[in-house]
């Protein structure tokens, strides 16, 4: 019953550090969303995507790049990590029409 | 700009007692509101949904209202169980594709 899929449940690394975080849907779904989510600030937009190539800015895109060559595949990336992008990280895809979204499992990143 | 606000931040409420949670949005074009269940160490699970053309949805012991009006919604759960703690986030869409959530609500059902 696999739906999202993260590449990573933990990762640790380096101020400085470029960092990919890859997110895969296997249900042919329009949309793909990343999120962070921080104690008593819920889920907040980083990026989003409604087809291959075409990305939008979220709530707080600063710091962050996204990348959608394929449509089940959306990459986040943290072209230097800092240690205030220690987060957990939540992918989610939905369909344009039924609107109905998925989460993946989460990225727990930590950065030292 | 758009935002949706979520209340209260931390609910309690006594096993077999009733819990509402509430939202308003503030994009007025929103129109599809789903209402996640994110347990300890777990992803964000869809438990109920509702669509602007229709005013109420009941799922056993869930059930989500919506007043398009007054740009409310709210989860209602009844006969709480243990197993119904956990953070409820409520979300809006706005526009077509991005949601926007509510900044959750962390509710223990005390056995």
């Amino acid at each position: 019953d696999v739906k999202v899929t993260q590449s990573s449940r933990y990762l640790v690394k380096r101020t400085g550090e470029k960092v990919f975080l890859e997110c895969v849907q296997d249900m042919d779904h329009e949309n793909m969303f990343w999120y962070r989510q921080d104690p008593g600030l819920g889920l907040r937009l980083i990026y989003f995507s409604y087809d291959v190539k075409m990305k939008e800015k979220g709530d707080i895109p600063e710091g962050y790049s996204v990348s959608r060559e394929k449509k089940e595949r959306f990459s986040l990336i943290l072209e230097s990590a800092s240690t205030n992008q220690t987060s957990m990280y939540l992918c989610a895809s939905s369909s344009f029409t039924s609107k109905v979204g998925d989460f993946g499992p989460g990225t727990r990143l930590t950065v030292t | 700009g758009e935002n949706v606000e979520q209340h209260p931040s931390t609910l309690s409420v006594q096993e077999g007692d009733s819990a509402v949670i509430k939202c308003t949005y503030s994009d007025s074009a929103s129109n599809y509101f789903p209402w996640y269940k994110q347990e300890l160490g777990k992803r964000p699970q869809l438990i109920i949904d509702i669509r602007s053309n229709v005013g109420e949805k009941k799922d056993q012991r869930i059930a989500v209202t919506l007043n398009k009006t007054a740009k409310h919604f709210s989860l209602h759960i009844t006969e709480t169980q243990p197993e119904d703690s956990a953070v409820y986030f409520c979300a809006a869409t706005s526009g077509t594709y991005k949601y926007i959530f509510g900044t959750g609500t962390r509710l223990k059902v005390l056995a």
